[in-house]
């Protein structure tokens, strides 16, 4: 089983609609969750990072983490053309001192395409 | 203006001919990373360093050095290259190691 593991794509939305991206991951221990997005030929940037249990909003954004089910998925409201790239999951442990030491493991990433 | 660079952008080399590949940020960050990415398999981790002189290998290490002489340059050695390693590299730093990682433009490479 991989460690992060991103649901398959493509997947292809009309403008307007809701995109859910989603992404589990294996090691209980994960304590930080990004989502970075990646535009073709571009290196990834961050859009939205989680912590605790629950929903974290962010504009047209929603971030929603489920310790428990080990999943942490991303909404996108109102989805534009703009937002067509590459989504990608990332979790990374936190340290007893509180830190991640920098380790970060990403998922395989979903391609996104939002279609006018 | 806030970056990680990175040299070359494009590079190919043929087997066994040992390269570089700088990686310079301004950002006074301590934590800096290497990654790869390959179709299919998104980013995987090659090498992090915490801090000066303080690496470790990440998910992918076989066949790459790092040093960290200085808090701003993270170079990534191929000492002797490899087909399997032709892939888009990307170099990042961040404050914490975790939120707000900065990545560079990558360094495409290609292997002969």
């Amino acid at each position: 089983q991989k460690e992060v593991e991103q649901n398959s794509g493509p997947l292809s939305v009309p403008e307007g609609a809701i995109a859910s991206l989603n992404c589990t991951y294996s090691d209980r221990g994960s304590q930080s969750f990004f989502w970075y997005r990646q535009y073709s030929g571009k290196s990834p940037e961050l859009i939205m990072f989680i912590y605790s249990n629950g929903d974290k909003e962010d504009g047209r954004f929603t971030a929603q983490l489920n310790k428990a089910s080990q999943y942490v998925s991303l909404l996108i409201r109102d989805s534009q053309p703009s937002d067509s790239a590459t989504y990608l999951c990332a979790v990374t442990p936190l340290s007893a001192g509180g830190t991640s030491y920098g380790k970060l493991t990403f998922g395989q990433g979903t391609i996104l395409t939002v279609h006018p | 203006e806030a970056q990680v660079t990175q040299n070359p952008r494009y590079l190919i080399t043929v087997t066994g001919k040992k390269l570089t590949v700088t990686c310079s940020q301004n950002m006074n960050h301590e934590y800096m990373s290497w990654y790869r990415q390959d179709p299919g398999l998104g980013l995987r981790q090659i090498y992090y360093s915490m801090n000066v002189e303080v690496t470790d290998k990440g998910d992918v290490p076989e066949g790459y050095k790092v040093s960290r002489k200085e808090k701003r340059n993270f170079p990534l050695i191929l000492e002797s290259p490899s087909p399997n390693q032709t892939s888009l590299y990307f170099c990042a730093s961040s404050f914490n190691g975790g939120a707000y990682t900065f990545f560079g433009p990558g360094t495409r490479l290609t292997v002969l």
